[in-house]
């Protein structure tokens, strides 16, 4: 079965760069109908959709985050990537990644499997 | 944007009890929607897709209806292993939303 692993720094200063890793295991990044996922979580609160990207590159962000956003993806390596620049506080949040599943049959995607999650707290 | 709005925010039921969590969508979302249960410390889990496709693995206890802009989440039979904040999504456009969370808790 598909697990997903989030890696990167747990620590970042405020105006720099976030860069985290999800690597995939049990399955190809570029199989099936598949987008890759980044969503985040602060501390107590809900739940916020990042972006995405699919296996040819092509990515879809949320707009509340910007041009901030850079999400990118390597086959070669069964991973792929989140950079979020000019970091904040309002940064501090769990970062997951997750599967995007696209169902063609229902026209629709889900998130499933997820990560664990990874804290990433934005503090000098 | 799709704005999400689950209510209530928080309940407390008993085990045994019959729960009903809604969701409603700011716009027609036809059925593209699903739910998730996020338990302390862990990644949210796909509980419904589709407003109504039960997750493979899944309990049956857990049951989605609804279409357009309204939608709900019942918990047939409420157990010790349920209490968890849930978590409507919109796949019907990006950027993706979700719910605020509905937390339930131990009466």
């Amino acid at each position: 079965q598909v697990q997903l692993q989030e890696s990167g720094p747990g620590l970042v200063n405020p105006s720099q760069t976030l860069s985290l890793t999800c690597t995939v295991s049990g399955g190809s990044i570029r199989s099936g109908f598949y987008y890759w996922s980044w969503i985040r979580q602060p501390a107590g609160k809900g739940l916020e959709w990042i972006g995405r990207v699919y296996s040819s590159g092509s990515t879809n962000y949320n707009p509340a985050l910007g041009s901030r956003v850079t999400i990118s993806i390597d086959t070669s390596k069964n991973r792929f990537s989140l950079k979020l620049t000019s970091v904040t506080a309002a940064d501090t949040a769990v970062y997951f990644c997750a599967r995007d599943q696209w169902d063609t049959v229902r026209a629709t995607t889900w998130f499933d499997p997820w990560g664990q999650g990874t804290l990433v707290t934005v503090s000098s | 944007d799709i704005q999400m709005t689950q209510s209530p925010s928080s309940l407390s039921a008993s085990v045994g009890d019959r729960v009903t969590i809604t969701c409603r969508a700011s716009q027609n979302i036809n059925s593209y929607l699903n739910w998730y249960q996020q338990k302390p410390g862990k990644a949210p889990k796909l509980l419904i897709f589709a407003a109504s496709s039960l997750q493979g693995g899944v309990t049956s206890r857990f049951s989605g209806s609804g279409s357009g802009t309204d939608f709900t989440l019942t918990i047939s039979s409420l157990q010790p292993e349920d209490f968890a904040t849930y978590y409507c999504q919109q796949s019907y456009n990006t950027p993706l939303t979700f719910g605020g969370g509905t937390k339930v808790e131990i009466k």
